[in-house]
């Protein structure tokens, strides 16, 4: 298994819907992971840091799994705003220090 | 508070050429990173620094050089660019809670 894998999607929803992305990682070891969102041609920015079950702020809901070794983010009442690339972010194994390792992101737009 | 800064944004190499990719933070971060965006393949790590005269292999460090001189500076250098290279090249700074900050990005094109 690739250390981060994710459904490159594109997903295309209407505003209002519920939809979810899915990220399966391979070090089981990983104790945080994070989402990310990045717009077209610009960085990535944080979008939410998942450190235990899951974690929730407003719309987005992340929910971990660590017996399966998935993440999924949820994102409910989608508004136009947030067609992005969203990307998976789990920690490299590594043994100098700790870096993340993205994965390739889901692409979501969202329509009126 | 610029955050990361890179320098520069945009930049047209001949193949062959070499030059050095400048990333600038201000928060006081120990961790700096460099990481390349090519379509289709997601960001991938080419080095990181977690501290003042460090430096540390990623995934795709070949053709690539850093240097970690001074905290608040993490130096990117291409020797002799190949097309290969040409790519998004974005810098970020790690904070105590693990979160990334980016620079903007540097668009370069090896032709």
């Amino acid at each position: 298994r690739k250390e981060v894998e994710q459904d490159p999607g594109p997903f295309n929803v209407p505003e209002g819907a519920t939809v979810a992305f899915n990220c399966t990682y391979s070090n089981s070891a990983s104790q945080s992971f994070f989402w990310y969102r990045q717009d077209c041609r610009k960085e990535p920015k944080l979008l939410m840091s998942v450190y235990s079950s899951g974690n929730e702020d407003g719309r987005f809901t992340a929910q971990l799994n660590r017996a399966s070794q998935y993440i999924s983010l949820l994102i409910r009442d989608s508004k136009l705003s947030d067609s992005a690339t969203y990307l998976c972010v789990v920690p490299w194994a590594n043994q100098a220090g700790t870096a993340l390792i993205f994965g390739k992101g889901t692409t979501l737009s969202v329509s009126s | 508070n610029a955050g990361v800064t890179q320098t520069p944004k945009f930049r047209v190499l001949k193949t062959g050429q070499s030059m050095t990719l400048l990333c600038a933070q201000d928060m006081n971060h120990e961790y700096m990173y460099w990481y390349r965006q090519d379509p289709g393949m997601g960001l991938r790590l080419i080095h990181y620094s977690v501290g003042e005269g460090t430096t540390a292999k990623g995934e795709v460090p070949d053709g690539y050089n850093v240097s970690r001189l001074k905290k608040q500076n993490f130096l990117l250098g291409l020797e002799s660019a190949a097309p290969s290279q040409t790519s998004v090249y974005f810098c970020a700074a790690r904070d105590s809670n693990y979160g990334y900050t980016f620079g903007s990005g540097t668009r370069l094109t090896v032709v």
